[in-house]
């Protein structure tokens, strides 16, 4: 059964910072993973798709990048902004357990200005 | 254009009740998830469907809980005689086929008293 951790568990950093949040799944036969952005009260907010093939995916100051032999995934955002903070979780597609992302616990992200 | 919405964003029952969540995807994605999120936690997989059939509904946990999408579109959740474990917020998603983006809304919470 896939299953995925997110460390750390909280996050707080002064802004400006660069900083890299840590995602691992214990099956490393995936299609893709994906990670989502959430604010409080509200839903999941895609941020970037890696699909099993890619080793990285940018948009603007983020970085996403996928190991998929030793199970990890890193999501790099740079020059933190206040409008950062926010949970930042990441899911996983399995290929042998159907269509369901597996998510991880999240990464709660406090920039202080 | 529109995103996934989700209605009622708040619903509060009694214990024993009978409750009915609604989905409404974004136009033309075929792939439509349930998920649960409990406070502090990833979301969980409750069921999936493509098109209008349910391909996996592992994640269904007992008989209470029951979702249909009769015309390949809007979905239905419903949960009978509902518990106090049952709150949670639950979330839907939707995407089109193949390796793309989940697109989630922003959750109906329920509390069940």
């Amino acid at each position: 059964k896939q299953e995925v951790t997110q460390i750390p568990a909280a996050l707080s950093v002064p802004e400006g910072e660069n900083l890299v949040l840590n995602c691992s799944f214990t099956d490393s036969a995936i299609y893709n993973l994906q990670w989502f952005r959430q604010d409080p009260g509200k839903g999941l907010t895609s941020l970037l798709l890696i699909q099993s093939s890619q080793r990285e995916q940018t948009s603007g100051r983020l970085n996403a990048s996928l190991d998929k032999s030793s199970g990890r995934s890193t999501l790099y955002i740079a020059a933190s902004q206040p409008g950062d903070s926010a949970t930042y979780l990441c899911a996983v597609r399995p290929s042998n357990y159907g269509q369901n992302f597996v998510f991880g616990p999240g990464t709660r992200l406090s920039v202080l200005p | 254009g529109a995103g996934v919405s989700q209605t009622p964003s708040n619903k509060v029952t009694e214990k024993g009740k009978y409750v009915e969540l609604r989905c409404d995807p974004i136009s033309g994605h075929t792939a439509l998830y349930w998920y649960r999120q409990s406070l502090g936690q990833g979301p969980e997989f409750l069921i999936y469907f493509q098109g209008t059939g349910a391909a996996d509904d592992s994640g269904l946990p007992n008989d209470r809980f029951f979702a249909v999408r009769p015309e390949g579109s809007v979905s239905t959740l419903k949960i009978q005689r509902t518990e106090r474990g049952d709150s949670a917020v639950y979330l839907c998603a939707s995407s089109t086929e193949g390796n793309s983006p989940l697109h989630f809304g922003n959750g109906t919470r329920l509390t069940v008293t």
